[in-house]
C-alpha cells in the first residue's frame, strides 16, 4: 500500500510568484489536511478538504487556497509569494471514519 | 486563545533512561491528542492518539496520559533508545478540525 506522497521534494519560488503543491493520498483515503511548518517550530493547519468540500480552515489568509479532486487527491496553491512562506509545507490524509492522520514527508519552499 | 505548549524544548539522555515529555494546552474543549515523531527534514509519524474521553495510551515502551481538565499530556518513553532520537510533536484536535501543534521536544539519546 502506497503512502501519502507529495511532489516536488523542494522548491525555490521568488516573491510575488505563485506556487502549486501537489499530494496524493494514501489509498482510500478520503479527508486531506494541509499544514505549514517554519523551522523549529511545529506545524500550524492550514485547511482541510473531505470528499472535494474545504472542511476547516485555519488563520492563513485568502492567497491559500485549495483543491481536492475526485481521486482524493489535492492541492494547495499559494499566490503572491512572501519570504515567510518559506516552510515545509506538510499534507496528511485520514481514512473514513478515521481520525489519526497520515503525513506526507513534505514540500520544502524557500521563497527568495 | 487555543495554544500547545511543549516542555522542555530538548532533552538528551543516556540510553537506557526512563523520560517523560510534557504537553499543555490552553483550551480545554479538545477533540483528541495525538503524540507524533518527526525525524530531520521528514514527515510526522503518528505514536499515539488519545480521545477527549480517555486517560492514557499505550504502545510498546511508550505511554501517553491524558489530563484535560488540567490541560495537561504527558508522553512517558521507557529504556530510552538511540533510535528513540528525533523531535516529538504534541497536537489537539478541536471540533472544527483545527489541529493546533506545540513546537516539540526535540530528544537526543546516547549510546
Amino acid at each position: 500500500e502506497t503512502g501519502v506522497t507529495q511532489s516536488p521534494t523542494h522548491l525555490i519560488k521568488t516573491r510575488g510568484q505563485q506556487v502549486t503543491l501537489r499530494c496524493s493520498s494514501q489509498s482510500g483515503h478520503n479527508t486531506v489536511s494541509w499544514y505549514q511548518q517554519a523551522l523549529g517550530q511545529g506545524p500550524q493547519f492550514i485547511f482541510q478538504y473531505y470528499r472535494e468540500e474545504e472542511n476547516g480552515r485555519g488563520n492563513f489568509p485568502p492567497r491559500f487556497s485549495g483543491l481536492q479532486f475526485p481521486n482524493y487527491s489535492s492541492e494547495l496553491n499559494v499566490n503572491a509569494l512572501e519570504l515567510d512562506d518559506s516552510a515545509l509545507y506538510l499534507c496528511a490524509s485520514t481514512p473514513p471514519g478515521g481520525e489519526t492522520q497520515y503525513f506526507g514527508p513534505g514540500t520544502r519552499l524557500l521563497v527568495l | 486563545k487555543q495554544e500547545v505548549t511543549q516542555i522542555p524544548a530538548a532533552l538528551s539522555v543516556p540510553e537506557g533512561e526512563n523520560l517523560v515529555l510534557n504537553c499543555s494546552f490552553t483550551d480545554s474543549a479538545i477533540y483528541n491528542l495525538q503524540w507524533f515523531r518527526q525525524d530531520p527534514g521528514k514527515g510526522l509519524t503518528s505514536l499515539l492518539l488519545i480521545q477527549s474521553s480517555q486517560r492514557e495510551q499505550t504502545s510498546g515502551r511508550l505511554n501517553a496520559s491524558l489530563d484535560k481538565s488540567s490541560g495537561r499530556s504527558t508522553l512517558y518513553i521507557a529504556a530510552s533508545q538511540p533510535g528513540d532520537s528525533a523531535t516529538y510533536l504534541c497536537a489537539v484536535t478541536y471540533n472544527n478540525n483545527d489541529m493546533r501543534f506545540g513546537a516539540g521536544t526535540r530528544l537526543t539519546v546516547k549510546p
